[in-house]
């Protein structure tokens, strides 16, 4: 069976650090993989989305990168955070057409 | 590009009873309706979902129903039960095979009292 992770599970860091949140999926092979943004609990933003390794695409015009390295890998990153970066980070994948399935989510608190 | 808008932000039912939750899309074009529920703190859950070229689904408690012409979906959920308290999320896309770029609601807080 497929499975996804996300780690870490909570973050805490800085404004101005710099952020590399990670996810993986394990049991399939090409799929596609997304990061959302889920602010007070709400509202799922769709930030980027990836149909292959090296192959992003931006939905919202921000302060985050992402980038697929391999396969199975989908990484979110940000040179420098920002206060309004705070959120729950949910990455998802789905097979080519098929249904959308969420990681546990992380969530990241910018002090 | 897509709008959903989902109601209401907020149901409370008595255990027991029948939860409704409405959600209308914008684009004619999207052929592909998940709902998600998402319990505190966690990432959301895929409970059920239709396809355009179908008119109703249901799997045990949980049931959906589409009406393309109207342009607006809804999940039906009977014998509502404490476990049933969550933030259900309604989504539309259109799919040709690749990417399937989903527009969620705002949301539903469900409480079910015992």
């Amino acid at each position: 069976s497929q499975t996804i992770h996300q780690w870490p599970a909570t973050l805490v860091q800085p404004v101005g650090s710099p952020l590399s949140l990670e996810c993986t999926v394990e049991g399939t092979s090409n799929p596609n993989l997304y990061w959302y943004r889920q602010a007070a609990g709400r509202g799922l933003q769709l930030l980027f989305y990836s149909v292959g390794i090296g192959q992003i695409s931006s939905e919202v015009p921000q302060n985050l990168s992402a980038s697929r390295p391999q396969d199975r890998q989908f990484i979110l990153s940000s040179k420098k955070l920002l206060l309004s970066d705070s959120g729950f980070y949910l990455c998802a994948w789905n097979p080519p057409g098929g249904e959308q399935y969420f990681g546990p989510g992380t969530r990241l608190t910018v002090t | 590009g897509e709008n959903v808008e989902q109601h209401p932000s907020t149901l409370s039912v008595q255990e027991g009873d029948s939860a409704v939750i409405k959600c209308t899309y914008s684009d004619s074009a999207s052929n592909y309706f998940p709902w998600y529920k998402q319990e505190l703190g966690k990432g959301p859950q895929l409970i059920i979902d239709i396809r355009s070229n179908v008119g109703e689904k249901k799997d045990q408690r949980i049931a959906v129903t589409l009406n393309k012409t109207a342009k607006h979906f809804s999940l039906h959920i009977t014998e509502t039960q404490p476990e049933d308290s969550a933030v259900y999320f309604c989504a539309a896309s259109f799919s040709s095979g690749s990417a399937r770029q989903l527009t969620f609601g705002s949301g539903t807080q469900l409480t079910v009292l015992p």
